[in-house]
């Protein structure tokens, strides 16, 4: 199957910091890629879905200028969680899909991320 | 709304037996049906896809689809420990979306 790799796999910052998670398609050209929040035992929560050089769609609740993101290739697109607290610690994961809206996503590793 | 329905469970098994995963869903123009497999603490990843009504069979998973139901369903078959695991059922139609269920928690009982 198709890969995805997500960087960093883990981060823990200071509360107040601005954290930049990168998620790229390595063998195949993402048209459209999205992002996911994971609380423990939770189910995966769609966050925001990105198609390359258009601005991003987000879920209903999901704040625009806090969590950024930017596709600006048919591999990589970037999620910045802006002023960071410790409740936007979670698990964060992307996935990918490449072209007919019917594909398979392929699911990134996740970051995990933790806010102090 | 569109939604995918899953029973949370868990379910348990024991080790060797069928482990029989359902999924509903509501959207009659749903196209594409997935079941992912979600270890804890890591991504989903994919196990099988589906398109057309009937079953799909691919080593010791099957897939089976019954659009006129709005049902899916994934079979393991001679379940092992290692299959323990949180089983996602994700489904796509014709707009940009997947929408996934909440997930079916399976435990196999060595």
């Amino acid at each position: 199957g198709a890969v995805v790799s997500q960087h960093p796999s883990r981060v823990i910052c200071k509360s107040g910091t601005s954290v930049k998670i990168e998620c790229r398609s390595l063998d195949f050209q993402a048209t459209t890629m999205f992002w996911y929040r994971q609380f423990p035992k939770k189910s995966l929560m769609l966050m925001a879905t990105s198609n390359e050089g258009s601005k991003a769609t987000y879920e209903q609740g999901v704040e625009k200028d806090k969590f950024l993101i930017n596709h600006a290739s048919l591999t990589l697109s970037t999620l910045t969680v802006t002023s960071a607290h410790p409740e936007d610690s979670s698990f964060y994961i992307c996935s990918a899909r490449s072209g007919a809206s019917t594909d398979t996503q392929y699911f990134g590793p996740g970051t995990r991320l933790t806010v102090l | 709304q569109k939604e995918v329905e899953q029973n949370s469970g868990p379910l348990s098994v024991p080790e060797g037996a069928i482990a029989s995963l359902n999924c509903t869903y509501s959207d009659r123009g749903s196209q594409s049906f997935f079941w992912y497999r979600q270890y804890s603490g890591k991504s989903p990843e994919l196990i099988m896809f589906i398109y057309s009504n009937g079953d799909k069979e691919d080593g010791r998973f099957t897939a089976q689809l019954n659009k006129a139901s709005q049902y899916v369903s994934l079979l393991i078959r001679d379940s092992q420990p290692s299959d323990s695991a949180t089983y996602l059922c994700a489904v796509a139609g014709l707009g940009n979306q997947f929408y996934f269920g909440t997930g079916t928690s399976l435990t196999v009982i060595p």
